[in-house]
């Protein structure tokens, strides 16, 4: 089993839509938690932290639930720029735990 | 600008042949990464640094060595590659191992 596991999608939503996406993950020593934007063929950029309470950035929403190990991001009023391959990562300290998931892909259709 | 610069941006290799995919950073981080990214694999650790003077081997270390003589720079080197290892390689830094990474922009590596 994958130390962080995600739902490839792909998720087609429709402009103006809501989408949310769960990662899972088997290392209960991870500590920190984010979620990362890929862009065809680029390198990933960090889009948000996730924070026990959850935190949100404009139309974006990160939240963790230790208890049942995933994290999830929901994303408000989609925009065609929001397509793109989101990957979760779960940080525990160790380099060498440091694993990401297979990326979830968004496609935003007008 | 401060960030993380990986050359080349692509190269085509013939088997056997060595080569070493540099990368360096400027932001004085402790922690470095390489990972390769395939399609439908995601991204692969292949070796990390904690900090300058220490390497440590990833989920896919065979074929590949690092070396971290100072803290900006951690090249990865092919000793003699194989068509296996096309793919796209990214390298990261961090502050420390509980922060997150920053990428740079990658090298697309072919090998024939």
């Amino acid at each position: 089993r994958k130390e962080v596991e995600q739902d490839p999608g792909p998720f087609n939503v429709p402009e103006g839509a809501t989408v949310a996406f769960n990662c899972t993950y088997s290392n209960s020593a991870s500590q920190s938690f984010f979620w990362y934007r890929q862009d065809c063929r680029k390198e990933p950029k960090l889009l948000m932290s996730v924070y026990s309470s959850g935190n949100e950035d404009g139309r974006f929403t990160a939240q963790l639930n230790r208890a049942s190990q995933y994290i999830s991001l929901l994303i408000r009023d989609s925009k065609l720029s929001d397509s793109a391959t989101y990957l979760c990562v779960g940080i525990s300290g160790s380099a060498r735990q440091l694993t990401f998931g297979s990326g979830t892909q968004l496609t935003v259709l007008p | 600008t401060a960030g993380i610069t990986q050359a080349p941006t692509s190269q085509i290799l013939a088997a056997g042949r060595s080569m070493t995919l540099r990368c360096t950073q400027d932001m004085r981080h402790n922690a470095m990464y390489w990972y390769r990214q395939d399609l439908g694999l995601g991204l692969r650790l292949i070796h990390y640094s904690n900090t300058a003077g220490t390497t440590g081997k990833g989920e896919v270390p065979d074929g590949y060595s690092v070396s971290r003589a100072n803290t900006d720079d951690f090249p990865l080197t092919l000793a003699s590659a194989v068509p296996s290892q096309t793919s796209v390689y990214f390298c990261a830094s961090s502050d420390t191992t509980k922060s997150p990474l920053h990428f740079g922009n990658g090298t697309r590596l072919t090998v024939t």
